[in-house]
């Protein structure tokens, strides 16, 4: 079975600091993934979504950059945080070139910059 | 530019009773996927059902179902008899029209946040 794993679960980084966030998925291949963020009560917004190795697409300008090295690996980043940056941080992934196939999801990060 | 409402921020059901979850969608694409997913306060995701803008029948999976009313653009989730452990944030979403490559890129609503009273 298909599992997603996605790291660390909470994170507390001052401002100007870098940003690491990963994600991992296992028992598929060739997925779709995502990086999706969640302000406090509210829903959720697409931040960046991939269709394979280096095949990223970014939604919004923001901070932040990703990275997809490998085929079930996909790693978001940013070189200096801004209080902005705060949120809650989710990964998902979805079977590739499958219509209206559901979005699983990580577990997600928690990140607070200070 | 497509869209997803949720209207109630906050609802509150007695255990063992039904409750109803609004939510309506803007789109001009003929084609679209509508979904709901339960997040509890641990933060996952949890996908629930899944409605077809082509689909027939209403969507159901165990206790929940989809209302689907099509010419007035709502996509409402039932839940029926329900639990405490139902207790959660529960967000609508739309999946955008698709490009080359498959991906699907969904949108979500601001969500409803349900209590599920003993």
């Amino acid at each position: 079975s298909q599992t997603i794993h996605q790291w660390p679960a909470t994170l507390v980084q001052p401002v100007g600091s870098p940003l690491s966030l990963e994600c991992t998925v296992e028992g598929t291949s060739n997925p779709n993934l995502y990086w999706y963020r969640q302000a406090a009560g509210r829903g959720l917004q697409l931040l960046f979504y991939s269709i394979g190795i280096d095949q990223i697409s970014s939604e919004v300008p923001q901070n932040l950059s990703a990275s997809r090295p490998q085929d079930r690996q996909f790693i978001l980043s940013s070189k200096k945080l801004l209080l902005s940056d705060s949120g809650f941080y989710l990964c998902a992934w979805s079977a590739r070139q499958r219509t209206n196939e559901k979005l699983f999801f990580g577990s997600g990060t928690q990140l607070s910059v200070l | 530019a497509q869209k997803i409402t949720q209207t109630q921020p906050g609802m509150f059901v007695q255990e063992k009773e039904a409750v109803t979850l609004d939510c309506t969608y803007d789109t001009s694409d003929p084609s679209y996927g509508l979904f709901w997913y339960k997040q509890p306060s641990s933060g996952e995701m949890i996908f629930l059902i899944y409605q077809g803008s082509y689909d027939q029948q209403n969507a159901t999976e165990g206790r929940y179902s989809l209302n689907f009313q099509k010419a007035r653009k709502s996509a409402n989730l039932v839940i029926s008899a329900s639990q405490l452990g139902d207790s959660a944030m529960y967000f609508c979403a739309m999946r955008e029209l698709m490009f080359s490559g498959g991906y699907n890129k969904l949108i979500f609503g601001a969500g409803t946040r349900l209590a599920v009273h003993p």
